[in-house]
């Protein structure tokens, strides 16, 4: 009940293109869900990440849809470029508990010119 | 203001000895906690710490395994008699005290250890 289920496990889309990836959780206790980006050899930077009193937030180019329901969130990345080109993940937390981080296994982004 | 700190970047030990990594946090933060990252796989949560105290250590392996926080200096994750298993990315994450909004934890840029 503690998993976060992350796919695609890799993607490849055109620059300019939209990509999409997708996370469900099983645990209703969940109440804060961030999207965390990974470049090869550095930490994960925190990207954007939504509440579950929302159903869709928006940052730039990047924009988090979630479906409390469904116990689904996605992250899409409109226009995408080659420097987006990276591994996301997906991740949730009781922000009441303890704040550890239940991460999805990753989805690597090429982005090709 | 720094970000958050780790060190050593790369560590190499052989099977059976002693690896320690530093943590620390970013000014002002008093959480820590420890992610295991295995090659091609997400980050696991190991430890959360405030000063002094563990708070969840649901996560860490039950032997060879520790981890502190001490009231002066970084946050050390110490591993005993290393194996073959335990080469990793390990990360180190710190937030400031809880509030009701703010949840973000700041990561470091990892300590990849080898063990040969």
């Amino acid at each position: 009940q503690q998993q976060v289920k992350q796919s695609p496990q890799s993607l490849i889309v055109q620059k300019g293109g939209i990509s999409i990836i997708n996370c469900a959780y099983e645990n209703t206790a969940f109440d804060y869900f961030p999207w965390y980006q990974q470049f090869p050899g550095k930490g994960p930077a925190l990207l954007i990440a939504i509440r579950p009193d929302v159903s869709e937030k928006k940052e730039g180019r990047f924009t988090i849809s979630f479906n409390k329901s469904a116990k689904q969130f996605s992250l899409h990345i409109m226009d995408s470029q080659p420097g987006d080109s990276a591994t996301y993940f997906c991740a949730a937390t009781q922000s009441y508990n303890t704040d550890k981080l239940i991460f999805g296994t990753g989805t690597r982004l090429q982005v090709f010119p | 203001n720094a970000g958050v700190m780790q060190n050593p970047r790369h560590l190499v030990r052989r099977r059976g000895q002693e690896a320690r990594l530093r943590c620390s946090p970013m000014k002002g933060h008093s959480h820590v906690y420890w992610y295991r990252q295995l090659p091609e796989e997400g980050l696991k949560f190991m430890v959360y710490l405030q000063k002094e105290n563990i708070i969840d250590e649901s996560g860490m392996p039950k032997e060879r395994f520790s981890a502190e926080f001490p009231k002066e200096g970084p946050s050390i994750l110490r591993i005993q008699q290393v194996v073959r298993g335990d080469s990793a990315a390990y990360f180190c994450a710190s937030s400031p005290p809880r509030t009701l909004t703010n949840t973000e934890a700041f990561f470091g840029q990892g300590t990849r250890l080898t063990v040969v």
